[in-house]
């Protein structure tokens, strides 16, 4: 199985800020590499697809780059709404595997 | 298109955990998979499994011993069956359909919480 290795597993950050989540792979993916945010309750929502698309709807403060084994997911400017668990998830190959998940606090 | 869970929310240990996800607002019968995803409780995801409406499956090889996922076009709806449950088989079970060109999850059932126990 394909390992996807968060970082930070946590982060404290304040409205306004800039955030960056990064997701390695233990071995190349392409860009089969989607982030979903999953807030308290709920089921996670997609953000981001294939890399660096943003699914239709998501807000443009979102955004996602990397191919290979390293990819990242940037907030340009956090709103209040932002603060939840981020995880990645690739769909290279089977079993389709999520990284641990980083949760944004405030 | 939206999908909903279905099912018992307590399984005794070594029994069956039975699923139904109903999908409303479009035909199960399109270009998609579907699938299963679980959460156990304050942890991560793990991909359990998918379906095409031709009845083709791709499992979990950790868990492929124990599922059996099916599609009942007629009822626009697809299940999970786990078989041999423990208390580790705990978790909320999300159904979820298959986004492609990527193979991304895009849209989710709301879960439905099922817990093992005695």
């Amino acid at each position: 199985d394909i390992q996807m290795t968060q970082s930070p597993s946590s982060l404290s950050a304040s409205v306004g800020d800039r955030v960056t989540i990064t997701c390695r792979a233990s071995q190349s993916i392409n860009i089969y590499l989607n982030w979903y945010q999953q807030k308290a309750g709920k089921a996670p929502n997609l953000l981001i697809f294939a890399a660096s698309s943003l699914l239709s709807g998501v807000p443009s403060r979102f955004s996602g780059s990397g191919s290979g084994t390293d990819f990242t997911l940037t907030i340009s400017s956090l709103q209040p709404e932002d603060f939840a668990t981020y995880y990645c998830q690739q769909s290279y190959s089977y079993p389709s595997t999520f990284g641990q998940g980083t949760k944004l606090e405030i | 298109v939206q999908l909903q869970e279905s099912g018992p929310g307590l399984v005794q240990p070594s029994g069956t955990l039975s699923l139904t996800c109903a999908v409303s607002g479009g035909s199960i019968s399109t270009s998609n998979w579907w699938s299963w995803v679980r959460q156990p409780p304050g942890k991560g995801l793990e991909w359990i499994g998918e379906i095409y409406h031709s009845g083709t499956t791709n499992y979990n090889p950790s868990l492929k011993s124990r599922i059996t996922i099916s599609v009942h076009k007629s009822k626009n709806q697809f299940s999970l069956k786990l078989s041999s449950v423990t208390a580790a088989d705990t978790a909320i079970y999300y159904c979820a359909r298959v986004f492609y060109p990527g193979g991304a999850f895009d849209i989710w059932g709301q879960g439905t919480m099922v817990i093992v126990s005695s």
